[in-house]
């Protein structure tokens, strides 16, 4: 099956840090570009980072801007986000997504399920 | 950075009506705009990218249209399973993807 498989949520303190690990199966994560989308509890969607196939180009939201990064590792068809001094209003579910390769291709047309993460003392 | 904007928040409506979501960039961003499809509890879906092109195994009376700082999501016949939140989000050069709030079909 073609899927992705969040993982890495979980309970941390305000100041802590997680990292979140996005698992492909059934494609080579390398050849796509991959994004961070987060939900806050009943919020809408908010888009976090964004790597391209190199790992030359990594993007964030200005929300997550110096704390977050954006990583992926061909060996383990996986993508990752490490999450430094996190904040309570980074609590939300996590979710990885796929983006086609090239540019005429559709963007995030396949989702993982979430991993939820909760800030908080 | 660009902002979207959706309206309505919530919009009510019956089965086989037909119903238009609309979403408004900030600054142009041509036709580098997706919509997605979520219920409660599960991920977002793909519905349409690139402003108008219906992703593979979305039903036909799905359709989006627009161009610049003005793109329509358009469901004709609404169908129950239709009832949900939706999104648009612009990826216009790559390194921001931003949604717009969102619009919650109901029932009426």
């Amino acid at each position: 099956d073609v899927q992705l498989v969040e993982s890495g949520g979980g309970l941390v303190q305000p100041g802590g840090s997680l990292r979140l690990s996005c698992a492909a199966s059934g494609f080579s994560l390398s050849t796509y570009r991959m994004n961070w989308v987060r939900q806050a509890p009943g919020r809408g969607l908010e888009w976090v980072s964004y790597i391209g196939t190199s790992s030359s180009a990594a993007y964030y939201a200005d929300s997550v801007k110096g704390r977050f990064t954006i990583s992926r590792d061909a060996a383990k068809n996986s993508l990752y986000l490490q999450m430094n001094s996190l904040r309570v209003d980074d609590t939300a579910i996590y979710f990885c997504a796929r983006v086609g390769p090239q540019l005429w291709l559709p963007p995030n047309d396949l989702w993982g399920q979430g991993t939820l993460v909760s800030v908080s003392s | 950075d660009i902002q979207m904007t959706q309206s309505p928040s919530t919009l009510s409506a019956s089965v086989g009506d037909r119903v238009s979501i609309t979403c408004r960039a900030s600054q142009s961003v041509t036709t580098w705009l997706a919509w997605y499809q979520q219920k409660p509890g599960k991920a977002p879906k793909l519905l349409i990218y690139k402003a108008s092109t219906l992703e593979r195994g979305v039903p036909s009376r799905f359709s989006g249209n627009g161009s610049g700082t003005e793109f329509t999501l358009t469901v004709d016949s609404l169908q129950p399973d239709d009832f949900a939140t939706y999104y648009c989000q612009e990826y216009n050069n790559f390194s921001t993807w931003t949604f717009g709030q969102g619009t919650r079909v109901e029932i009426k």
